[in-house]
């Protein structure tokens, strides 16, 4: 099966920083690649589907990008409102693994 | 509004059963597949089972396979997990979730159900 490896598995950062998390897939996925947001305490939430399209609603300082094992979420300016853990997933065929999860805090 | 609401969970035993539920609205149910992902205490979304909208397709986790069973009734608009020979490490929030378009990512989710396995 296809493992999905997160890193780093946590960061701090400053409101306004650029922060970037990576995904890797130990076999090539195509873009076959969705981002979820969990606050804590809450659902998750999709942000980004086929490692790049912005799923509607989502704040455009989300971007993803990446194709075949290599993928990355970035956030443009990091908000308070930001913290959260944030997760990929690989969909192209089933196991429908999850990464470990990058959990996201303000210095 | 896309809604989807799980029940049916709880404290069971080590070896017990338990039924969860989601019902949905809001959206033909009977066009898309829809999933089981869980969450242990304090860690991270584990997917369970998937099910194509017809219930030809059926995937599992191997965590799970050949003790939980995943079905679905749209004339009813509900999707079911059957879980039987529960483990401690089977505790965790149990999350409906569909994918409205076709593909195998989450874009929307229920609240989850809690279900706790303890002697």
């Amino acid at each position: 099966d296809i493992q999905m490896t997160q890193s780093p598995s946590s960061l701090s950062a400053s409101v306004g920083d650029r922060v970037t998390i990576t995904c890797r897939a130990s076999q090539g996925i195509s873009n076959y690649l969705a981002w979820y947001q969990q606050k804590p305490g809450k659902v998750p939430k999709l942000l980004i589907y086929a490692a790049s399209t912005l799923q509607s609603g989502v704040p455009s300082r989300f971007s993803g990008s990446g194709s075949g094992t290599d993928f990355t979420l970035t956030i443009s300016s990091l908000q308070p409102e930001d913290v959260a853990t944030y997760y990929c997933q690989k969909y192209n065929s089933a196991p429908l693994t999850f990464g470990q999860g990058t959990k996201v805090e303000i210095k | 509004e896309v809604q989807l609401v799980e029940s049916g969970g709880g404290l069971v035993k080590p070896g017990g059963s338990l039924r969860l539920s989601c019902a949905a609205s809001g959206f033909t149910f009977s066009s898309y597949s829809m999933n089981w992902v869980r969450q242990a205490p304090g860690k991270g979304l584990e997917w369970v089972s998937s099910i194509s909208s017809s219930s030809s397709y059926i995937y599992y986790a191997d965590s799970v396979k050949g003790r939980f069973t995943i079905s679905r009734d749209n004339a009813k608009n509900s999707l079911y997990l059957q879980m039987n020979s529960l483990r401690a490490e089977d505790t965790a929030v149990y999350y409906c979730a569909g994918g409205l378009t076709g593909e195998f990512y989450f874009d929307y989710w229920g609240q989850g159900t809690l279900v706790t396995v303890s002697s």
